[in-house]
């Protein structure tokens, strides 16, 4: 069973990076996409950015330019930062794993979420 | 860049039918996928491609999509369907866009 789990910090102070790893186990991390995915407290998801395993990204034109996704093959890891963060990136950070069903490209295994105060 | 409409909340009681809306200009010409979100926990797919059921999805959940809107419906909902929903689709340059979200609330 394929199993993600993020890790890094719960606080991170206005103007700083935020950084996140996402630790992948149960499956090789190769041959796939790998997200992040951001939920507000109280609201919807929103797509942040994903990387191959070979180290392409492509990232949510909004974020862009704050954010960097890069990957560690060896350690099965995939990280997350963002930089200049304020208030409004207070949110559960996820991380997913992008599968092809069929022709459809889908989110088929998450982490469990962890949430990121900023603070100021 | 794209955007994907919900209604913000449907509501149904125990063993009716439960229709979700996903709204979007051509949206009948992307694939959409739906994923199930219960409080505390991570989003699960529930239907891929418009209409396919991944493994372990009861065939009471199931989609269609054509024109500008894409739905999923939810026959004989039971108490345990009670979440918020998220329509997804590919956008152009392989943008993710997410609609906002529906709660269904089982009466």
């Amino acid at each position: 069973q394929v199993q993600l789990q993020e890790s890094g910090p719960g606080l991170v102070e206005a103007s700083e990076t935020l950084s996140l790893t996402c630790t992948v186990s149960g499956d090789s991390i190769n041959n796939y996409y790998w997200s992040w995915i951001r939920q507000p407290p109280g609201k919807g998801l929103e797509w942040i950015g994903y990387i191959f395993y070979s180290g392409s990204t492509n990232y949510n034109p909004s974020l862009k330019s704050r954010v960097t996704i890069s990957v560690d093959t060896s350690r099965s890891q995939f990280s997350l930062k963002m930089s200049s963060v304020t208030a409004a990136d207070t949110a559960v950070y996820y991380c997913a794993r992008v599968t092809l069903y069929s022709s459809a490209w889908v989110f088929d295994y998450w982490g469990q979420g962890t949430l990121v105060t900023v603070s100021s | 860049s794209y955007v994907l409409t919900q209604p913000p909340s449907v509501s149904v009681a125990p063993g009716q039918t439960a229709r979700i809306t996903c709204g979007g200009n051509n949206i009948g010409t992307k694939s959409v996928h739906w994923y199930q979100q219960k409080p505390g926990q991570a989003p699960v797919l529930v239907v891929y491609d418009d209409s396919d059921r991944p493994s372990g999805i009861p065939e009471r959940f199931s989609g269609s999509n054509s024109g500008n809107t894409a739905t999923l419906t939810i026959i004989r909902v039971e108490a345990g369907d009670e979440a918020d929903y998220y329509c997804q689709v590919w956008d152009n340059n392989s943008v993710v866009v997410f609609g906002g979200g529906t709660k269904l609330t089982v009466l």
